[in-house]
């Protein structure tokens, strides 16, 4: 069983499109996150949200918006895709408090041309 | 605001040997640490953490790592280095506000 799946794993699509990547948790976490990492491996958050609050990381453009149908499920909505959009996706999740560690799923690979 | 450092971006290791890859952290309150490693084309997964405690923490793949205070640091260890421990190593600090920040990454290679 896989703890946190995202589809798609590779996505290819042209500057100005709109996307969504999918992300679910089976492990009954309260909290769930994205992160995107660049070409140089650097990890950075762009959302956490927990139940009904969201927080953004305020270097994310107001593109990207993440959408939470319930619980399990935490999607990546971005507009308007830029050539700089191109990263490695991840979404995670873990328990409330902050002394819990975080599982990721696999990845997106975004790639913009 | 709390951050996070890994002064090295390589660590270069033979099989056999103890490796080391550094962490120091920067975070107002108590500290919540923890270490990540991703192989090619995965996420990151879970390696151990210092939530309290013992200085001293054992994890997954005969890995540990040692709280040290005085130093704000948070090193990550291994007696014995494998080939397959060759991988990309974050460290990660949270603080009770749940806001996490990871380190830079150090990839690890393990020559045989």
């Amino acid at each position: 069983d896989t703890a946190v799946s995202q589809t798609p794993k590779y996505l290819v699509t042209q500057m100005g499109n709109d996307k969504s990547i999918k992300c679910e948790q089976n492990l009954g976490h309260d909290t769930m996150y994205w992160y995107k990492q660049d070409s140089k491996k650097f990890l950075k958050i762009m959302f956490s949200y927990n139940n009904k609050e969201l927080i953004i990381n305020e270097t994310v453009p107001n593109r990207f918006s993440p959408k939470s149908p319930d619980k399990a499920h935490l999607n990546l909505h971005i507009n308007s895709l830029e050539l700089g959009d191109s990263a490695v996706y991840f979404c995670a999740s873990s328990q409330v408090p902050a002394t819990y560690e975080q599982y990721f799923g696999p990845g997106t690979r975004l790639t913009v041309t | 605001a709390q951050s996070v450092a890994q002064p090295e971006d390589q660590v270069n290791v033979a099989e056999g040997n103890p490796l080391t890859v550094k962490c120091t952290y920067s975070v107002s309150g108590n500290p919540y640490l923890f270490w990540y490693v991703q192989y090619p084309n995965r996420g990151l997964q879970f390696l151990l953490k210092y939530i309290t405690g013992d200085n001293l923490v054992k994890g997954s793949y005969g890995f540990e790592a040692e709280f040290n205070k005085s130093q704000t640091s948070f090193h990550l260890k291994k007696p014995s280095a494998l080939v397959s421990d060759s991988a990309l190593y974050f460290c990660a600090v949270r603080d009770n506000n749940n806001d996490m920040r990871f380190g830079a990454g150090t990839r690890l290679t393990v020559k045989p």
